[in-house]
């Protein structure tokens, strides 16, 4: 079973700028995440979805972070503008949903998108 | 906002001697999880306790969950240089917070050949 997967590995931009991040979630899982971790950190939740609608983006910098999951499968995550203190990695994560009747779910991460601006 | 402090945040240590990770909160969670991350790769799940007192053993790790479901160990038995990585503990607070997950900082384990 293929798992989360992210691109870009890497990016490199100067403050100011945009960037983006593409996230495809594990076949079937309704539930997708995307976290911040900055180095020296554990993982922070910018927003949670479910299908195609938000759960939960309360520690989303919304004047700066967007997210969509248009069609309830891939995700993307914009910076606009981006700030030095946005250095981090970006993890996206899956899960099966709240359809499996358990609150312990497993959560899948993919390899993060590590942003480093300058 | 729910807080995990993990202590400490880095250890290094020799080839087969033991070692405790703690999680603590001053919050209590409806479950707690325990991920392994290795550079340049997502976090791992390990574990998931339950209940409070709960043990539960993966190999030469044994997971503990307190009787308040408050705060939570790791023990590590003749640590081996494949253990290497970082530790996360994770709080799930259940509810209206459904599946939101709370890390706490981390802990770097290095454990030297």
């Amino acid at each position: 079973e293929a798992g989360v997967a992210q691109s870009p590995r890497y990016k490199i931009i100067e403050k100011r700028q945009s960037v983006a991040f593409w996230c495809n979630p594990i076949s079937g899982h309704a539930t997708l995440y995307w976290y911040q971790q900055i180095l020296g950190q554990g993982p922070k939740l910018l927003i949670q979805f479910q299908n195609n609608g938000v759960v939960d983006d309360s520690q989303l910098p919304k004047d700066r972070f967007s997210a969509e999951r248009l069609k309830g499968v891939d995700s993307t995550l914009k910076i606009q503008p981006a700030k030095l203190e946005d250095s981090a990695v970006y993890l996206c994560a899956s899960s099966l949903g709240r359809s499996s009747g358990t609150y312990q779910e497993t959560q899948y991460f993919g390899p993060g998108t590590r942003l480093l601006v300058l | 906002t729910q807080l995990l402090e993990q202590s400490p945040q880095f250890l290094s240590i020799q080839e087969g001697e033991n070692l405790t990770v703690y999680c603590n909160s001053s919050s209590v969670f409806s479950s707690l999880q325990w991920y392994r991350q290795e550079p340049g790769e997502g976090p791992v799940l390990l574990v998931t306790v339950v209940t409070g007192g709960e043990v539960k053993k993966l190999k030469r790790l044994t997971f503990q969950f307190g009787d308040a479901r408050k705060d939570s160990s790791l023990h590590i038995t003749a640590a081996q240089p494949g253990d290497t990585g970082l530790y996360l503990c994770a709080g799930i607070a259940g509810g209206t917070s459904y599946g939101k997950l709370t890390f706490g900082q981390g802990t770097i384990l290095t454990v030297h050949p």
